[in-house]
């Protein structure tokens, strides 16, 4: 089955700096990769996602960029907020999703 | 729309009782997931139904059964509670199955 793995396990930013999150995934068939965040106590959310059979995807300050060879894809938050604190998680699959273990990010304003 | 509804909210269990988690979605989405999550860690899918009418074991099945009782709705059960399933569990939805995942609020289960 699909393995994700997901660093750092925790993230410190100073409020407007950029933060990146990294995943792998082993399965070469996955062909979705969505990432969620998740705020204390609350549901996950979709963020943004990516397929295959694109590079990159923007949406306003988020960013996800997806490496097919490497088997690898990273999350870009740029000017970060304090309400940007939170957990995010990757996933990849193509019939069921795989999550990644998670990162809490803490932006200090 | 309620998106997706998920009973009961808490629930605690003697080690031995069984019981039922349910799920229920407005969106009229055909795939529907059931994921627990433990304490700093990620989700991890139990069981799923691609469509209504096909069911498909997750990471870690073992220990839960679950029927796609129509479209909109899709349960989990426990047979025999185990403190190892004391966790956040999670349904979610989806209009095919790598598409965007819907979540419902969760139902946090001890177990003793």
């Amino acid at each position: 089955g699909e393995n994700v793995e997901q660093h750092p396990s925790t993230l410190s930013v100073q409020e407007g700096d950029s933060a990146v999150i990294k995943c792998t995934y082993s399965d070469s068939a996955s062909n979705y990769f969505p990432w969620y965040k998740q705020e204390l106590g609350k549901r996950p959310q979709l963020i943004i996602d990516i397929r295959s059979n694109v590079g990159e995807k923007k949406d306003q300050r988020i960013a996800v960029t997806l490496n097919k060879t490497a088997k690898h894809f990273s999350l870009h938050i740029t000017e970060t907020q304090p309400e940007d604190s939170a957990v995010y998680f990757c996933a990849a699959g193509r019939r069921a999703l795989t999550f990644g273990s998670g990162t809490r990010l803490q932006v200090q304003p | 729309n309620a998106g997706v509804t998920q009973t009961p909210k808490f629930q605690v269990l003697k080690t031995g009782q069984s019981m039922t988690l349910q799920c229920a979605q407005d969106m009229n989405h055909n795939s529907m997931y059931w994921y627990r999550q433990d304490p700093g860690m990620g989700l991890r899918l139990i069981y799923y139904s691609a469509s209504e009418g096909t069911t498909d074991k997750g990471e870690v099945p073992n220990g839960y059964n679950v029927s796609r009782l129509n479209k909109r709705e899709f349960s989990l059960r426990l047979e025999s509670a185990a403190p190892s399933q004391t966790s956040v569990y999670f349904c979610a939805s989806s209009d095919a199955p790598v598409y965007e995942q819907y979540f419902g609020p969760g139902t946090r289960l001890t177990v003793t």
